[in-house]
């Protein structure tokens, strides 16, 4: 079945330590989403990838899309406390559907 | 705007009991979503709706029902608890177009749910 594989479940950085997580998907995506929740919070949006080897960029967070489109990383520069938090990738397979696909999210703990 | 708004917030639930998460938004948004979020886990979507009156089946429906009679509201029921729907829930909202193809997915707060 389609799914979304994320890796790694956990990590911790100190401040100050760069921060990189991964999607990966055995079939093409149409596109992929990332989202944040903070601890006890709800997911909200970052960003959105559509085209094959997009690279978006919002302050310190870089976000990429792969040439298959079937990975996905972001990439945290310099984390700050601020950063905690589980990071979700959420891929969609197909054009007009409904349903995104979540990876299972990796949980950043900066330490101070 | 309130956005997504869902109650109640927490419940505790017996083994065989009922009950309806609420959910509204006042964005005008035709898509709604109901989501569950196992500890650690991802989302899993249950139900979505793309208006009024139309529902769909999402990954894990069983245990499940909603209705979808405005635009606003899409309650989600659970018939007879079972301790395997203790999670958190969410419902979500989306703005139409081309499905989900970019267009934002906005979550409510959350349920937490405890079926013991």
């Amino acid at each position: 079945g389609q799914q979304v594989m994320q890796i790694p479940q956990y990590q911790h950085v100190q401040e100050g330590e760069d921060f990189t997580t991964y999607c990966n998907s055995s079939t093409t995506l149409s596109n992929i989403q990332w989202y944040k929740q903070r601890p006890g919070g709800h997911p909200v949006f970052l960003i959105q990838l559509v085209k094959s080897g997009e690279v978006k960029k919002q302050k310190r967070l870089t976000f990429q899309f792969g040439e298959a489109k079937k990975n996905s990383s972001l990439h945290i520069t310099a984390t700050q406390t601020t950063d905690v938090g589980t990071y979700f990738c959420a891929g969609l397979y197909q054009t007009g559907a409904n349903n995104l696909f979540f990876g299972t999210g990796t949980r950043l703990t900066v330490i101070p | 705007n309130a956005g997504v708004t869902q109650t109640p917030k927490f419940r505790i639930l017996k083994i065989g009991q009922s009950m309806t998460l609420q959910c509204t938004q006042d964005m005008n948004h035709n898509y709604m979503y109901w989501y569950r979020q196992d500890p650690g886990m991802g989302l899993k979507l249950i139900y979505y709706s793309v208006g009024a009156g139309i529902t769909d089946k999402g990954e894990v429906p069983n245990g499940y029902n909603v209705s979808r009679s405005t635009t606003e509201d899409f309650p989600l029921r659970l018939e007879l608890a079972a301790p395997s729907q203790t999670s958190v829930y969410f419902c979500a909202s989306s703005y139409p177009g081309q499905g989900l193809s970019g267009n934002t997915i906005y979550f409510g707060e959350g349920s937490w749910l405890t079926v013991v």
